[in-house]
């Protein structure tokens, strides 16, 4: 069975500077990849995914994330965080063979300080 | 393109009261999902249906928890009798191919 990891449960940065928030899985294949995002109070959003192809992908609000399959990491980055970025993040794997589940990390909360 | 819906938002009730949640998917979304998030941890998932199938309900308490969607479109989730534990936001997504949306909660309390 898949699983994630996210080593950082709070991470705490200062507006304008910039963020990387990490994901490790276990899969025995290339697992689908998801980050979603959780703001107080609100449902998941989700802010981009990795099915396959190009190993830097994009998403909204301009995060991005990069596969490393050697690392077994799907780290998401922002070059410049905004204080409206402050929420939970959720990295999430998804085995591809079929009809399985999707698996959360824990999350990692962040913080921004003007 | 509407959301998912769920309603209601918040749910305080007392130990072993029973309690229901409503879930209404994406307008044309065929696979609908139940995850319970208890503070400080991710989703996990309870039920998923396929139209109005079971797919996998491996994870639900089915002595306590039930689910059905009946016409394959909206879902109810119904605990009965609650118990403290099962204070957690309940989390209802639907998805058409292989990307989830998720719903905004419904945050329950058991005191």
């Amino acid at each position: 069975a898949q699983s994630v990891t996210q080593p950082d449960i709070h991470i705490t940065v200062s507006e304008g500077a910039s963020l990387e928030l990490r994901c490790n899985y276990s899969y025995g294949a290339t697992p689908y990849l998801f980050w979603y995002v959780q703001s107080p109070g609100q449902g998941l959003q989700l802010l981009l995914k990795y099915f396959s192809g190009d190993t830097l992908v994009q998403g909204i609000k301009g995060f991005e994330a990069e596969f490393k399959r050697s690392q077994s990491s799907f780290n998401l980055r922002k070059p410049s965080v905004h204080w409206s970025d402050a929420a939970e993040y959720f990295c999430a794997v998804e085995g591809n063979f079929g009809n399985e589940k999707l698996t959360f990390g824990t999350g990692t909360r962040l913080t921004i300080i003007p | 393109e509407a959301g998912v819906a769920q309603s209601p938002r918040y749910k305080i009730i007392e130990k072993r009261q029973s309690v229901a949640f409503w879930c209404n998917p994406i307008s044309g979304h065929a696979t609908l999902y139940w995850y319970q998030q208890i503070l400080g941890q991710g989703p996990k998932l309870l039920i998923q249906f396929q139209n109005n199938g079971v797919v996998d309900d491996s994870q639900l308490p089915k002595d306590r928890f039930s689910a059905e969607r009946l016409k394959g479109v909206d879902s109810t989730l119904k605990i009965q009798p609650a118990k403290l534990e099962d204070s957690a936001v309940y989390l209802c997504a639907s998805a058409s191919t292989d990307t989830q949306y998720f719903g905004p909660g419904t945050r329950l309390t058991v005191l």
